[in-house]
C-alpha cells in the first residue's frame, strides 16, 4: 500500500532563516506531489505542483520554492522566512491516472 | 475560480442529517470532498466525474450536477466521529496537469 511521509513534524524558525520541508511517497511510481498551505482556521492554498522528476509548476510568487529531485521526493524550500509563512504545510500525493489526492501528516510552520 | 460551499458551520445533533453543498462557476470535471479533524490532514472521501454521477459509502453519500455546476454531500444519521470541516474541490479538465481548487470548508459539529 501508498503511504506519505512528511517531516518534520513541527518547526519553530526565527524570520529571515531558511527553510526546508520533505515529502516522500512509498509504493508507487510517477506520482502527481502537490505543496498545500493553511493558515489557521482557512482553506486549502496550492502552493507548487510537480507531474515528474524535475517539473513544477508554481501556483503562488512567493519566497517559496520547490523541488523535486527524484520520483518520489518533493521538497519545499525558502532562503528567508516572513512571518506570513507561518502555516500547516501538506504534502499530497495522486496516482499518475487518476485524480484524488492523499495528504500527508503535514508540517506545523511557526514563524518567530 | 474558488468553489463555493454552504453553509459555512452546522451544529447537528447524533443522528440527525446534513448536507453541504458545493458550487462553481465554471464547467467542472470532477469534484473531490475531503474531511479534516482539527489539528490533522483532511482525509479522501469520496470523487465524482463529469457524468453527473452519485456516490456513497456507508452513510455519506454525494451527487454531481455537471450542468448546474453544483454538488451535495449527504450526511444521514450524523454520527459523533463525523465532526470536522469538509471541504469540496474542483478540477476542470482531467488531464494530468489538472489541479483542484478548495472551497473555504464548511465546519460540522455534532452534539451527543
Amino acid at each position: 500500500s501508498q503511504t506519505i511521509h512528511q517531516w518534520p513534524a513541527t518547526l519553530v524558525q526565527p524570520v529571515g532563516s531558511p527553510l526546508s520541508l520533505e515529502c516522500t511517497v512509498e509504493g508507487t511510481s510517477n506520482p502527481n506531489l502537490y505543496w498545500y498551505r493553511q493558515a489557521a482556521g482557512r482553506g486549502l492554498q496550492l502552493l507548487f505542483y510537480s507531474v515528474g522528476i524535475g517539473q513544477i509548476s508554481s501556483e503562488v510568487p512567493q519566497n517559496l520554492s520547490a523541488s523535486r529531485p527524484q520520483d518520489r521526493q518533493f521538497i519545499l524550500s525558502s532562503k528567508k522566512l516572513l512571518l506570513s509563512d507561518s502555516g500547516f504545510y501538506l504534502c499530497a500525493w495522486s496516482p499518475p491516472d487518476r485524480y484524488e489526492q492523499y495528504f500527508g501528516p503535514g508540517t506545523r510552520l511557526t514563524v518567530t | 475560480q474558488q468553489p463555493v460551499q454552504s453553509p459555512q458551520a452546522v451544529i447537528l445533533r447524533e443522528g440527525e442529517d446534513a448536507v453541504i453543498n458545493c458550487s462553481s462557476s465554471k464547467a467542472l470535471y470532477s469534484v473531490h470532498w475531503y474531511r479534516q479533524k482539527h489539528g490533522e490532514a483532511p482525509v479522501f472521501l469520496m470523487i465524482l466525474l463529469k457524468g453527473g454521477e452519485q456516490k456513497g459509502h456507508d452513510k455519506i453519500s454525494a451527487s454531481f450536477n455537471e450542468k448546474k455546476q453544483q454538488s451535495s454531500l449527504y450526511l444521514t444519521a450524523s454520527q459523533l466521529s463525523y465532526s470536522g470541516t469538509y471541504f469540496c474541490g474542483t478540477a476542470e479538465r482531467g488531464n494530468r496537469d489538472d489541479k483542484i481548487i478548495f472551497g473555504k470548508g464548511t465546519r460540522l459539529h455534532i452534539l451527543p
